[in-house]
């Protein structure tokens, strides 16, 4: 049972290219989110889903878009990635949000 | 608005002593609390969540935690701490009727001293 599975594990970014970031569950979950954690300052989510082909922002959205096309995938994309953007992310799923959150293994994305 | 305060960014221990890690929250309805513990370089997973059944919660790896309406407090506790125990702990708040999320404070990181 793989849960949460993110793709990339890490990434190195030059300022102004960009990138997706793949979320995948196999829990049948209907929210997702996406979080990044930076040091002193816990997790802040970024954007959410609570079904297929819906998205919502964040505390931290700006920078950053979202898609939910298939009710197991939920990506993340930096259209112009700048250095504040340098992070680790987290993706997260579960049945609703009164319920455990499942977290993927993280993504470690430095942009240069 | 919700919102998850921990105290102290950094606790440590001896190993064998009492742990404590402090969480307050402010909530206006009944909240769902959880606690999550994050070891380097993986995700989180829970540790225990309370969802307003017994007030006092017991979790993996003999972890409790008690909440405590009148001082909106869900402290984590463990008798004895295990070098195992070393790791960063978040603790979250929802609650039904807002914002369809988690809110997390930001961590407290436990070190335990041999």
């Amino acid at each position: 049972n793989a849960g949460v599975t993110q793709t990339p594990k890490f990434r190195v970014l030059k300022t102004g290219q960009s990138m997706t970031l793949l979320c995948a569950q196999d829990m049948n979950h209907e929210y997702m989110y996406w979080y990044r954690q930076d040091p002193g300052m816990g997790l802040r989510l970024i954007h959410y889903s609570v079904g297929e082909g819906t998205t919502a922002k964040g505390e931290v959205p700006d920078g950053y878009n979202v898609s939910r096309l298939k009710k197991q995938n939920f990506l993340l994309g930096l259209e112009s990635a700048a250095p504040s953007q340098t992070s680790v992310y987290f993706c997260a799923s579960s049945y609703n949000f009164l319920t455990e959150a499942f977290f993927g293994q993280g993504t470690r994305l430095t942009v240069v | 608005a919700q919102s998850v305060t921990q105290l102290g960014s950094h606790v440590s221990v001896s190993e064998g002593a009492l742990v404590l890690l402090r969480c307050n929250y402010s909530s206006s309805v009944p909240p769902y609390l959880f606690w999550y513990v994050q070891y380097p370089n993986q995700g989180l997973q829970l540790l225990l969540k309370y969802t307003s059944a017994a007030t006092l919660v017991k979790g993996i790896n003999g972890f409790e935690a008690e909440f405590k309406k009148s001082e909106t407090s869900f402290h984590l506790t463990k008798p004895s701490a295990h070098m195992s125990d070393a790791a960063e702990y978040f603790c979250a708040v929802s609650e039904s009727g807002t914002g369809n999320q988690f809110y997390f404070g930001t961590g407290t990181s436990l070190t335990v001293i041999p």
